[in-house]
């Protein structure tokens, strides 16, 4: 069973542009999350998603964007990419919003310049 | 917001000592769960634990959930040099049929002396 895969792995921006990542949960899983893990801060919650529709929103500015798909395949958008926006992006899957057990994926290193 | 102090930030021990780490909260959480992070890879889930009192083994891992709904710890029995790596604690708190995001610890670092 494959798990939950994350592209790209590695990515290189200019400060101001913008990025999209790409997550591919388990099949079957329902539910897709985005964390941030920087050194600084840790692993901190972005959002999640569950049937197409957003169900939580953590601390960030509205430049942090995401979306989900009808096979339950996941994006997010970051906009006007800063310096701190460097970060390794971790997406998580699960059944369902309440089952705790999400599987993470291996990220994208995001490297903002 | 919710803050999770994860304690020790890291261990330095001998091969097949034995481990123990824990977690504290300023909050209740309902669900606590224990990660295990290895460079250049995503956190792989170790144990769940959903009920205050909750006492759980996997292998030579054990984890329990805090009676006051703050707190839990981690043992690992018997370290061996596959257990190095970075462990973090996280607790999700679930209401009304939804669920916060997990909150994360600042992990404990655990390094094995041969």
């Amino acid at each position: 069973k494959a798990g939950v895969t994350q592209t790209p792995r590695y990515l290189i921006k200019t400060r101001g542009q913008q990025v999209t990542l790409s997550c591919s949960p388990i099949s079957g899983h329902r539910s897709v999350s985005w964390y941030q893990q920087t050194p600084g801060q840790g692993l901190q919650f972005l959002f999640e998603y569950f049937s197409e529709t957003q169900r939580n929103k953590g601390n960030f500015p509205g430049r942090f964007s995401g979306r989900q798909f009808s096979n339950s395949r996941s994006e997010m958008n970051v906009s006007t990419l800063e310096l701190g926006d460097s970060a390794l992006y971790l997406c998580a899957s699960s059944l369902f919003i309440t089952a705790g057990g999400y599987t993470f994926g291996s990220g994208t290193r995001l490297t903002v310049v | 917001g919710q803050q999770l102090n994860q304690s020790p930030q890291s261990m330095f021990i001998q091969e097949g000592e034995d481990v123990s780490m824990n977690c504290t909260s300023s909050s209740i959480f309902n669900t606590w769960l224990w990660y295990k992070q290895d460079p250049g890879e995503g956190p792989v889930l170790l144990i769940a634990l959903y009920k205050a009192g909750e006492l759980t083994s996997n292998g030579r891992l054990t984890a329990q959930f805090g009676i006051t709904r703050k707190d839990s710890f981690l043992n690992i029995s018997a370290s061996i040099p596959s257990d190095v790596g970075i462990y973090f604690c996280a607790g999700q708190l679930q209401a009304g049929g939804g669920a916060d995001g997990l909150t994360f610890g600042k992990g404990t670092h655990l390094i094995i002396q041969p």
